[in-house]
């Protein structure tokens, strides 16, 4: 799986929209985009997955450049529950047992 | 119900103890999964269990001893624990093994071992 990199923090003002970058440069043509994060004390919660287009649903958008070497993740209207460590992950997606490789993450903070 | 559970949600063991996390899913799904999470780090994956089937062991010591039951329970075994192995263990589970589809995760086990 490709490797992928985030900055380590962000802060975002509560009722702002949420840019999470991430950077995949060496990312293949069969490997999805996923997003997972994790609120303080609790386990991962998968957010959204995507491997060209743009996608959304009720929790977040996610854009993917056209080369696919990098993608944001947008929280529209950040709450402060939105607190937690983002993790960005680069998975091939095909037959057989799969592997979650997480990195460091982003940690965003919201702020009233 | 998109629910994984997990029990305990904290245990303490002494080194030379025997002891069992539980991990139960009633979401029909037929991977499942047991990471280990130090603190301030990432989940980093031990086992995948793959229609019952352990398939994926990532070189973990053999004091942990994972077994899957059934379908829909998964436990972890651990015996002569080292304080070194204190950490939040967390189960997950997914539709299927094959990468398309999103793993749902528990809340974990904090172990501490002493």
């Amino acid at each position: 799986d490709a490797k992928t990199t985030q900055p380590p923090s962000m802060d975002c003002a509560e009722g702002r929209a949420a840019n999470l970058p991430c950077n995949h440069s060496t990312i293949s043509g069969n490997e999805y985009v996923y997003w997972y994060r994790q609120i303080h004390s609790q386990g991962p919660q998968y957010i959204i997955h995507g491997l060209k287009n743009n996608e959304t649903n009720e929790m977040a958008s996610l854009i993917i450049t056209e080369d696919r070497k990098s993608s944001t993740l947008i929280l529209p209207h950040a709450t402060l529950r939105d607190t937690a460590v983002y993790y960005c992950i680069a998975l091939y997606s095909g037959a057989g047992s799969y592997q979650l490789t997480f990195g460091k993450g982003t940690k965003l903070s919201v702020i009233p | 119900d998109t629910e994984v559970t997990q029990t305990p949600k904290h245990l303490v063991m002494g080194m030379t103890n025997k002891k069992s996390l539980k991990c139960e899913q009633h979401m029909g799904h037929r991977a499942m999964y047991w990471y280990k999470q130090k603190a301030k780090k990432p989940p980093e994956l031990m086992f995948v269990y793959s229609y019952e089937k352990l398939s994926i062991n990532e070189s973990v010591p053999s004091r942990f001893s994972p077994e899957c039951p059934n379908s829909s329970l998964l436990n972890l075994h651990l015996h002569a624990l080292q304080p070194e192995d204190s950490a939040l263990y967390l189960c997950a589970s997914s539709q299927d093994p094959g990468g398309f589809y999103e793993q749902y995760f528990g809340p974990g086990t904090r172990l501490t071992v002493t």
